[in-house]
C-alpha cells in the first residue's frame, strides 16, 4: 500500500517552456503533498508544502511564481516548472502525507527534468 | 538550527561483509526518525522509523538503532548485497511534523 506515482519520470526540452510534474498518490488520500529539489549527491530540498484546496506554501528562496504548485483533489498535485532555464535542471521529488495526525511521507520516484 | 549529520560521506565494502551507517542529529523537538534507502535515480523507500522510546528496529539485514539521549542512530546492514548499493538517508521528524534531511551516506557493494 501507499504507493506514489510521479510523472514523467523523466522529461528533455528547450528553454522557455513550461514543463508540468504530477504527483499522485494511488491507494490513499493525501491531504498534505511535499516537493522536494534534489541536487546530485546532495539530499532532498524541501521547495513546497501543498494542501489540498488551499494555497501551496513555499520555502524560503524558492519562487512561487517560477513553480506553481496546484493541489486540486486528495489524491493529486502537480507541480509547473514555468519558462524553465537550464538552471532548473534537477530531480524533483514528491512527497504524499495520509489523513490524520503522524501518518508518514510517501515518496515518489522522482522527475528528471533536463533544460537544454 | 535542526540539523542531521551523517557519516560515512561514502563507504565501499564487498558483498557479503557488514557495515554501519552513522546519523547525528539536533532536532529538537523529536517525533521520530527514518532510514531511507534511496536508488540512483529513484525516490526515498522508508527501511525502519524509531520513536522517542525505542532502541533498535529491525527490517530484515537491516537493524536501525536510536539514542535520544545523545541524539545518536546507527543503520546496521548485515551480509551486504549487490542491490544494497545506494544512498541510505537519516531523515528526523520534529514537533510539527516537518522533516530533516541528511546528506547521505553513499554506499557501494563490490563483488
Amino acid at each position: 500500500g501507499a504507493v506514489v506515482s510521479q510523472h514523467p519520470s523523466r522529461v528533455i526540452c528547450k528553454s522557455g517552456t513550461s514543463v508540468k510534474i504530477e504527483c499522485r498518490s494511488l491507494d490513499f488520500q493525501a491531504t498534505t503533498m511535499f516537493w522536494y529539489r534534489q541536487f546530485p549527491k546532495k539530499s532532498l530540498m524541501l521547495m513546497a508544502t501543498s494542501n489540498e484546496g488551499s494555497k501551496a506554501t513555499y520555502e524560503q528562496g524558492v519562487e512561487k511564481d517560477k513553480f506553481l504548485i496546484n493541489h486540486a483533489s486528495l489524491t493529486l498535485s502537480t507541480l509547473t516548472v514555468t519558462s524553465a532555464h537550464p538552471e532548473d535542471s534537477s530531480f524533483y521529488i514528491c512527497s504524499a502525507r495520509g489523513t490524520g495526525p503522524g501518518q508518514p511521507q510517501h515518496f515518489g520516484d522522482g522527475t528528471r527534468l533536463s533544460i537544454l | 538550527k535542526n540539523q542531521v549529520e551523517q557519516s560515512p560521506q561514502s563507504l565501499i565494502i564487498l558483498e557479503g561483509k557488514n557495515c554501519t551507517l552513522q546519523c547525528n542529529y539536533t532536532v529538537s523537538p523529536f517525533s521520530n526518525l527514518r532510514w531511507y534507502k534511496q536508488d540512483t535515480g529513484r525516490g526515498p523507500v522508508s527501511l525502519t522509523i524509531m520513536t522517542f522510546s525505542e532502541n533498535t528496529k529491525s527490517n530484515g539485514r537491516y537493524t536501525a538503532t536510536l539514542d535520544a539521549d545523545t541524539k545518536q542512530s546507527s543503520l546496521h546492514i548485515t551480509a551486504s548485497q549487490l542491490s544494497d548499493s545506494a544512498s541510505y538517508i537519516c531523515v528526523v521528524s520534529g514537533g510539527n511534523e516537518k522533516l530533516t534531511f541528511g546528506t547521505g551516506t553513499r554506499l557501494t557493494i563490490i563483488p
